[in-house]
Parts: C-alpha cells; structure tokens; sequence
C-alpha cells in the first residue's frame, strides 16, 4: 500500500500569518493517464470532512483562495495564505492514484 | 443542493451484521462512483470501499475485504455497505461520499458486547 506521511503533526499559527502542510508519498503518484491524483480535505471540530484541493493543485468550488496545493511525484503541499479562525481543524492528504485508496495521518492546525 | 445522508449505524455484537445506507439527492447518482470511508474515534480517515458508477468495478480495503460488501440501487439513489463478521475494530463514524467531493455527516457503529 503506498504510505502517506504528513508533517507537521501540529501546526501553531497566528492569525493573519502563513501555514505550510507537507505530504509525502511511499511511491510515485503520477497514474498512467498522466494525471496525479492527490486531494487535501479538512476536517473541522465535529464535521465531516470536506475536499478543498484534487489533483494537486486544483481548488473545489467554494474554497477561499487562500488554500493552495502544489508539488509533484511524491512530494506534495498545501499553503494556506493567511490563516483566519475559520481554518481551525485537521488537514489530510490523500492518494487516489493506486489502490487501496491511503490518507495521511492528518496535520492538527490550531490558532496560537 | 447536493446531499448525502447515511443510516443504519448503532450498537452491534462481535460477530453480528450491520447494513448501512445512503440516501443520495440533488445529483445524477448513476453517473458518479461512490466511495465509503471511516473514522475511528478520535484516529485519521480510512478510505473502506469504492463501488463505480454502474456498480461493475468494487475495490476495498485490505481490512475489510472479505467481510464487507457495497452495493448501490441506482433506482433507488441509494448506496449500501453490508458489512458482516464484524470487530471491535470496525468502531467509528461511517461516511459515504461521491467522488471524494461531498460527504455525507455520517453514521456511528460500534462494535461491543
């Protein structure tokens, strides 16, 4: 199964500033289509989870321009621009490229 | 708007059945795959099966493979999971969500005796 490894596992933000959320993957994610298909949810304190990026960088409707994702092959990222008190929660990436489907462990933002 | 509402969960015995449900609405359901994904309490997501859109291609999970089966009755806009045998482990909140892009609010089962 291809492993997702996310870092930090805890990230302390002020408001107003930058975040950074890192993800990497056990193998390669570029399918055989020549997409890569790598999504980054948020999950926020007793709601479900919600897609904010698909296929690396691509922002699904409704989602503040703020969040951005980016990187290739194993490497990924996801930028939030300025964190607003609304970004409170957890941010998983996940692979849907090989089968099983894999998550990340998630990355826990919170407001310092 | 588009929405996704799943049933079934509650409390079951090791080794007992439980069917879940998931009443689609506000999209042409037929026309997308469906996936079930789960959350431990207080753990990560785990990704736990995917049905296509005509339900001719199934994939799960390692953990489950065997013991649980998806279905969905495109007359009815309505995805199933059946899961069977199950364990102490298969506690969490149930989620169905259509191509990864909306998601339901969930379903609790627990697994206890």
């Amino acid at each position: 199964d291809v492993v997702m490894t996310q870092s930090p596992l805890s990230l302390p933000v002020t408001l107003g500033q930058p975040a950074s959320i890192s993800c990497r993957s056990s193998q390669s994610l570029v399918h055989s289509d020549g997409n890569t298909y790598l999504n980054w949810f948020q999950q926020r304190p007793g709601q479900s989870p919600r897609r904010l990026i698909y296929k690396v960088s691509n922002r699904d409707s409704g989602v503040p321009d703020r969040f951005s994702g980016s990187g290739s092959g194993t490497d990924f990222t996801l930028k939030i621009s300025r964190v607003e008190a609304e970004d409170v929660g957890v941010y998983y990436c996940m692979q849907g490229t090989h089968w099983p489907l894999t998550f990340g462990g998630g990355t826990k933002v919170e407001i310092k | 708007q588009v929405q996704l509402v799943e049933s079934g969960g509650g409390v079951v015995q090791p080794g007992r059945s439980l069917r879940l449900s998931c009443a689609a609405s506000g999209f042409t359901f037929s026309s997308y795959g469906m996936h079930w994904v789960r959350q431990a309490p207080g753990k990560g997501l785990e990704w736990v099966a995917v049905i296509s859109y005509d339900g001719s291609n199934k994939y799960y999970a390692d953990s489950v493979k065997g013991r649980f089966t998806i279905s969905r009755d495109n007359s009815k806009n309505t995805l199933y999971l059946q899961m069977n045998s199950l364990r102490a482990e298969d506690t969490a909140v149930y989620y169905c969500a259509k191509g990864g892009g909306v998601w339901g609010q969930g379903t609790t089962v627990t697994v206890s005796s």
